[in-house]
């Protein structure tokens, strides 16, 4: 990958359940994103967060950055099986292009 | 809905022939991005832009070419697609600031037989 890996590669729970998914990146960043991608569709942006934060929070969702791990969590509470879909996280650099991880593929079992 | 649209959607053709994939956004967005995702989903950057008249390659080698003569406009170009060419490509758009956001078009899903 271009700046990293997520982890798992894939992961299926059961409706209700928390999902949690990791990212690891190589170099210095501005910030760090997550992005969500339905089945054969382009990306939709979910949460920023910028390199001096530590946590962040939008309705369900929970992004944690350890800059000094180069590391970032993604955390979905009380899953629905409408949270199916791939979650990728990207890196901002210095030179202000944003770079994907691997991603991970959620299935959310009803 | 973000404001940003590939043409076509799907695209079947055959190998040798040359080819353009549309991308317009009506953001009045500066930069714009063209990515390619394996089928085994990971997005690889292959083209930017910061502006009109602006492009750069990206990480990943691609023998597609682009161009930026307006703002809304980033077409990408095959000369001659090879069966190597399949795949999916998908092209973003963001303001000029760092903290902010990309905002994806449907993508296109380009087979060439």
């Amino acid at each position: 990958s271009q700046q990293g890996e997520e982890d798992p590669q894939a992961l299926s729970i059961q409706e209700g359940e928390n999902a949690t998914m990791n990212c690891s990146y190589k170099t210095s960043i501005n910030n760090l994103q997550w992005y969500r991608q339905n089945s054969g569709r382009g990306l939709v942006h979910l949460i920023l967060i910028r390199s001096n934060e530590r946590e962040k929070h939008s309705g369900r969702l929970r992004v944690t950055l350890d800059t000094s791990k180069k590391s970032s969590s993604l955390l979905i509470t009380a899953s629905r099986a409408a949270d199916t879909a791939s979650y990728f996280c990207a890196t901002r650099t210095g030179a202000n292009n944003l770079f994907f991880g691997t991603g991970t593929r959620l299935t959310v079992i009803p | 809905e973000a404001d940003i649209y590939q043409t076509p959607r799907y695209l079947v053709i055959g190998t040798g022939k040359k080819i353009t994939l549309e991308c317009s956004q009506t953001m009045g967005h500066d930069k714009m991005y063209w990515y390619q995702q394996d089928p085994g989903m990971e997005l690889h950057l292959i083209h930017y832009s910061y502006g009109v008249n602006s492009t750069e390659k990206g990480d990943l080698s691609s023998e597609s070419t682009v161009s930026r003569i307006r703002t809304e406009h980033f077409p990408l170009t095959l000369e001659s697609a090879r069966p190597s060419h399949t795949s999916q490509y998908l092209c973003a758009s963001s303001d000029g600031g760092k903290d902010t956001e990309a905002f994806f078009g449907q993508g296109t899903r380009l087979t060439v037989v």
